[in-house]
């Protein structure tokens, strides 16, 4: 699992509300991702963060702000919560493998906006 | 930007015959084309990738084929067993985009007895 953990897993929320979701990483690697899975859209990337407060929009950016205060953890954020971002959404982390850089992926929290 | 396209959305097949997913994408600056398998409640797992400058990996079961004049790759999975059944993503990433991956849709691969 590359030792990156999301939190919450689950979580149910009110249209209009802030939300944040967390990825730990334990490998201190420098590259972080947030993407959203939808039914018939694969996943498509949000942030991502190449360093401590170094981080750049994605596809699907819009409604989301990410924050990276530390290497191992980083934030995603909707400040105000819509339907439409109801969602599954996963954090990665980029790691080098034998000289190649290879990405994966957590667990997954699933969002529920009501 | 880049967009992958991957066929078919969902794919049957008996145990012990062979599954192939393929996939296309439309930049040629993409060089690296990994594969995941995604089970019920889980995150993708990577489980075989291709550089640009291969046509051809395997892995035991599992082999990938990469077609860069036409923009096409493939997974070819070969004996299939009840344990294969999940959905496959494919994904491309574009030389020097922080290693920003663009996915396919996904195919749900039921592999039956």
């Amino acid at each position: 699992d590359a030792g990156i953990t999301q939190s919450p897993r689950h979580k149910v929320t009110e249209t209009g509300t802030p939300v944040t979701l967390r990825c730990h990483q334990t490998e201190n690697h420098r590259y972080m991702y947030w993407y959203r899975q939808d039914p018939g859209h694969g996943l498509r990337l949000i942030h991502y963060s190449y360093g401590v407060k170094d981080t750049d929009k994605g596809e699907v950016s819009d409604g989301y702000s990410v924050s990276r205060s530390k290497t191992e953890d980083f934030l995603l954020t909707l400040e105000s919560a819509t339907s439409s971002q109801t969602s599954v959404y996963f954090c990665a982390i980029s790691r080098e493998l034998q000289g190649n850089t290879e990405a994966f992926f957590g667990q997954g929290t699933r969002l529920t906006v009501v | 930007g880049e967009n992958v396209e991957q066929h078919p959305s969902t794919l049957s097949v008996q145990e012990g015959d062979s599954a192939v997913i393929k996939c296309t994408y439309s930049d040629s600056a993409s060089n690296y084309f990994p594969w995941y398998k995604q089970e019920l409640g889980k995150g993708p797992q990577l489980i075989i990738d291709i550089r640009s400058n291969v046509g051809e990996k395997k892995d035991q079961r599992i082999a990938v084929t990469l077609n860069k004049t036409a923009k096409h790759f493939s997974l070819h999975i070969t004996e299939t067993q009840p344990e294969d059944s999940a959905v496959y993503f494919c994904a491309a990433r574009h030389r020097g985009t922080a290693s920003k991956l663009t996915f396919g849709t996904g195919t749900r691969l039921q592999v039956t007895l």
